[in-house]
């Protein structure tokens, strides 16, 4: 079955202080992940899409890179409206549903 | 804005009550997906149509029902509800069902079983 499992649960950062969330996945055939955002009561806003070992995607603090067995998304000196919970899926072996892992909420203090 | 709407945005109705849930995908896009995100699970997959037809199932429940009109739009339809199938439900949309291409999510409707 296939699985993705994201960590730490939560993350509590001061602002500048950078870090790494991470996405590791067992799916046969990867054909994309996907990095979301995603604010309290709101749906999940995209943010990347990785296909290949080794790609790298950035927007503004955010960088997410991509290995055989897991993704990063790197949040480089935070700020406070980083704050969010940070969600990655990927599709299924046999179809194109999206499987999402828990998430990590990430917690930016000025 | 992702461009995919989702109406209502709030709906609170008793246990037992059918609801239908309305999803307008991007424009151009004929994939709709819907997930159910409650407070103790994540985003839940329950069904995904391409251009009119199913293409995957999830864990939905007997109960639930949707489809994808000609237009394109989608509604979800729950049933029999219980004080369990309050959460968020989200739609999303995607140019295609083919590959994996991203998938844009609406704001969600919160339904409250109550």
């Amino acid at each position: 079955e296939d699985q993705v499992t994201q960590s730490p649960e939560a993350l509590r950062l001061q602002e500048g202080e950078s870090s790494s969330l991470n996405c590791s996945y067992t799916v046969s055939g990867l054909r994309g992940l996907f990095w979301y955002r995603q604010d309290p009561g709101k749906g999940p806003e995209f943010l990347f899409t990785l296909y290949s070992a080794g790609e790298e995607k950035e927007k503004e603090r955010l960088k997410a890179t991509l290995t055989k067995k897991e993704s990063f998304l790197h949040i480089t000196a935070p700020k406070p409206e980083d704050s969010a919970t940070y969600l990655c899926a990927v599709p299924g072996s046999n179809d194109y549903k999206l499987s999402f892992g828990a998430g990590t909420t990430v917690t930016v203090r000025a | 804005d992702s461009g995919v709407t989702q109406t209502p945005k709030h709906l609170i109705t008793a246990t037992g009550q059918r609801v239908t849930l309305r999803c307008s995908p991007r424009s151009g896009d004929l994939s709709v997906y819907w997930y159910q995100q409650s407070l103790d699970q994540g985003l839940q997959f329950l069904i995904h149509y391409y251009n009119g037809e199913e293409r995957a199932k999830g864990n939905i429940l007997e109960r639930f029902s949707a489809q994808q009109f000609p237009d394109l739009h989608s509604e979800l339809n729950l049933s029999s509800l219980e004080l369990g199938d309050s959460a968020l439900y989200f739609c999303a949309s995607s140019l295609s069902g083919l590959t994996g291409a991203e998938a844009f999510f609406g704001q969600g409707t919160r339904l409250t079983v109550v």
